[in-house]
């Protein structure tokens, strides 16, 4: 049980398009989904706590207007990195816990975009 | 100072060895803790969570944690090739909010 399901694996794009990440748990209802951002040989950052029916809650220094978090049911969320440039190229994971197993976050296995 | 320490390595060890990764924390509100495991490329696998101090034990893997010493542990024992892999300790403060705080990942190879 437990799992979430992160699309697409992998992404190259051109500097100025939108990226689009979607999010799934699978096997549960995820009323919250988090979103990280992961650099080489650095932890996980959380960039944002998506809720489902509300807007997402940033963590400081995070722009809401270049990463757009929507969370419209409670097994999908979806990330969309906005006019993307090359800094933005990094790891993007998404978690969802399952509050009725009482489990900790489960995660994806996570995006890696490359901005060329 | 960072809320969490832990030593990145990388860390290797011949198969068939115990492992031991630590980490250290700082904030006394942390009250859940877990362990993950990440292969490279790939988004963190939970491997153990507990609560408060004690041991846990699954399979190969015990889970420690001390909280007077602000101090939790990972031990593997008989270490396999497919242990390799980057694994990250995470805690969470108590109440509902479930924002993780994660250590940077120690790299453990297990050599054949």
């Amino acid at each position: 049980g437990a799992v979430v399901s992160q699309h697409p694996s992998w992404v190259i794009c051109k500097s100025g398009t939108s990226v689009k990440i979607e999010c799934r748990s699978l096997d549960f209802q995820a009323t919250t989904m988090f979103w990280y951002r992961q650099f080489p040989k650095q932890s996980l950052m959380l960039m944002a706590t998506s809720n489902e029916g509300s807007k997402a809650t940033y963590e400081q220094g995070v722009e809401k207007d270049k990463f757009l978090i929507n969370h419209a049911s409670l097994t999908l969320s979806t990330l969309t990195v906005t006019s993307a440039h090359p800094e933005d190229s990094s790891f993007y994971i998404c978690s969802a816990r399952d509050w009725v197993l009482g489990q900790p976050q489960h995660f994806g296995d996570g995006t890696r975009l490359s901005i060329l | 100072q960072k809320e969490v320490e832990q030593d990145p390595g990388p860390l290797s060890v011949p198969e068939g060895a115990i492992v031991s990764l630590n980490c250290t924390y700082s904030n006394s509100a942390f009250q859940y803790f877990m362990w993950y495991r990440q292969y490279s490329r790939k988004g963190p696998e939970l491997l153990m969570y507990t609560y408060s101090s004690g041991n846990k034990e699954d399979g190969r893997f015990t889970a420690q944690v001390d909280k007077s010493s602000k101090y939790i542990s990972l031990f593997i024992r008989d270490s396999q090739p497919s242990d390799s892999a980057t694994y990250l300790c995470a805690m969470i403060y108590s109440g509902g909010y479930q924002k993780v705080t994660f250590g940077i990942g120690t790299k453990l190879q297990v050599i054949p």
